[in-house]
């Protein structure tokens, strides 16, 4: 069985500093790991992926995520926080040799203040 | 672009009654997903489909069912609605080129059984 944890509900930055969404995961095997941004009454929007290779991951609208095997965690980060990154932060994971299916965090609520 | 489309961003239903939530995709993705989006519990998923005419339940696919007739359209059945039902729907399909594929999300339909 796969799972992912998000251990906060929410996280409170201030506009210009650095951000960090954090998230830890649970599979069988070797990982797949996503994470996906969700605006108000909206669908995900995809932002970044970890297959292989490099374990800092570079992705959409500045933000990354840095693999880390031994603690099985996949952290968001940003170098400087915008008031428009608030939003709903969700990470993923798939075996790579389990279902097809993503099975999501709970979801962590970033709340950027200006 | 990848465009899924959910028929409805909200729909109100009455205890009892059948209802359909319909999901197109237009990217001929072999892979089709429903999930729901509850405040807390992030995305569970309902059931999922890899080709026409299959599917497989995901975590929680009591007192739903599904349907795919046609490879780019998926459709989520709630045989009898009930208010435990209220939610959000999310529809998701991705590639057939392997496992490491990101999923593409619909807007989300907002259910109220009332």
């Amino acid at each position: 069985a796969q799972s992912v944890a998000q251990p906060e509900d929410q996280v409170n930055v201030a506009e210009g500093n650095p951000l960090t969404v954090k998230c830890t995961y649970s599979v069988s095997g070797n990982p797949y790991l996503f994470w996906y941004v969700q605006y108000p009454n909206r669908g995900l929007q995809f932002l970044l992926k970890y297959i292989t290779g490099d374990n800092l991951v570079k992705g959409s609208y500045g933000f990354e995520a840095e693999f880390n095997k031994s603690q099985t965690s996949f952290h968001l980060k940003k170098p400087s926080a915008l008031v428009s990154d608030s939003a709903l932060y969700f990470c993923a994971v798939r075996d790579r040799k389990g279902r097809r299916a993503l099975t999501f965090g709970s979801g962590t609520r970033l709340q950027v203040q200006p | 672009d990848v465009k899924v489309t959910q028929s409805s961003r909200y729909l109100v239903k009455r205890t009892g009654e059948k209802v359909f939530l319909e999901c197109v995709q237009d990217m001929d993705h072999e892979n089709m997903f429903w999930y729901r989006q509850d405040p807390g519990l992030g995305l569970r998923l309902i059931y999922f489909s890899y080709d026409v005419k299959m599917k497989e339940k995901g975590d929680i696919p009591e007192g739903y069912s599904v349907s795919r007739e046609k490879k780019e359209r998926f459709s989520l059945i709630l045989e009898s609605a009930s208010t435990n039902q209220t939610s959000m729907y999310l529809c998701a399909s991705s590639p057939p080129q392997g496992m490491n594929t990101e999923a593409f999300f619909g807007q989300g339909t907002r259910l109220t059984v009332v």
